[in-house]
């Protein structure tokens, strides 16, 4: 079975540029969440979807970061523009909804974003 | 906010050595999971442990919970150089509802010296 991918592995920008982070989950796993890592803490929740519809972005500053998970499968992250405080790894996750491993989240490799 | 918080913040044993890391959150929890982070990694799922369980084994892992201290720990016994990396605990809620939320804490840098 294939993992969660990510693409880019690594990005590094200007401070008020855009990005764009792509994540393609496990096949058939409905649940896709996008954490921001900064150096040396644990993984921060940004946004969940089940499927295409937004279940959790409380944390999202929307204000400059947007997702969208438009058929149900792939997603993609967006920070425009992006600030220095952006810089962190970015990783994706997905869950399957049934049979087995529904606690277990499955992490992709992660975008490491250099803010310069 | 992060609801988890590891105990000690980095730990640096020999092969061959136990390590144990500490785990204490705030709310009541469904359950607990410990999560792997090597350099430049994903993370790893571990081990789950449920509010009603006090220990689990999985290898050389076992996690154990003590849910009226609101706490949990994770022992690696017979560590080997392969095991460095950061561990992370991770709880989830006990409130019910479609939402499927992990909360992280900040880990523990673990470094097996060969």
């Amino acid at each position: 079975e294939a993992g969660v991918a990510q693409s880019p592995r690594y990005k590094i920008i200007e401070k008020r540029q855009s990005v764009a982070f792509w994540c393609n989950p496990i096949s058939g796993h409905a649940t896709l969440y996008w954490y921001q890592q900064i150096l040396g803490q644990g993984p921060k929740l940004l946004i969940q979807f089940q499927n295409n519809g937004v279940v959790d972005d409380s944390q999202l500053p929307k204000d400059r970061f947007s997702a969208e998970r438009l058929k149900g499968v792939d997603s993609t992250l967006k920070i425009q523009p992006a600030k220095l405080e952006d810089s962190a790894v970015y990783l994706c996750a997905s869950r399957p909804s049934s049979g087995r491993g529904t606690d277990t989240q499955y992490f992709g490799p992660g975008t490491r974003l250099t803010v310069l | 906010s992060q609801q988890g918080e590891e105990d000690p913040q980095a730990l640096s044993i020999q092969e061959g050595e136990n390590a144990t890391m500490n785990c204490s959150y705030k709310t009541s929890i469904n359950n607990l999971q410990w999560y792997r982070q090597n350099s430049g990694r994903g993370l790893v799922h571990l081990i789950l442990i449920r509010s009603n369980e006090r220990e689990k084994h999985s290898g050389r892992l076992r996690v154990t919970l003590d849910t009226s201290k609101k706490s949990s720990s994770l022992l690696i016994t017979a560590s080997r150089a392969a095991d460095t990396a950061s561990y992370f605990c991770a709880t989830l809620p006990q409130r019910g509802g479609s939402n499927y939320k992990l909360t992280f804490g900040k880990g523990t840098l673990l470094t097996v010296n060969p």
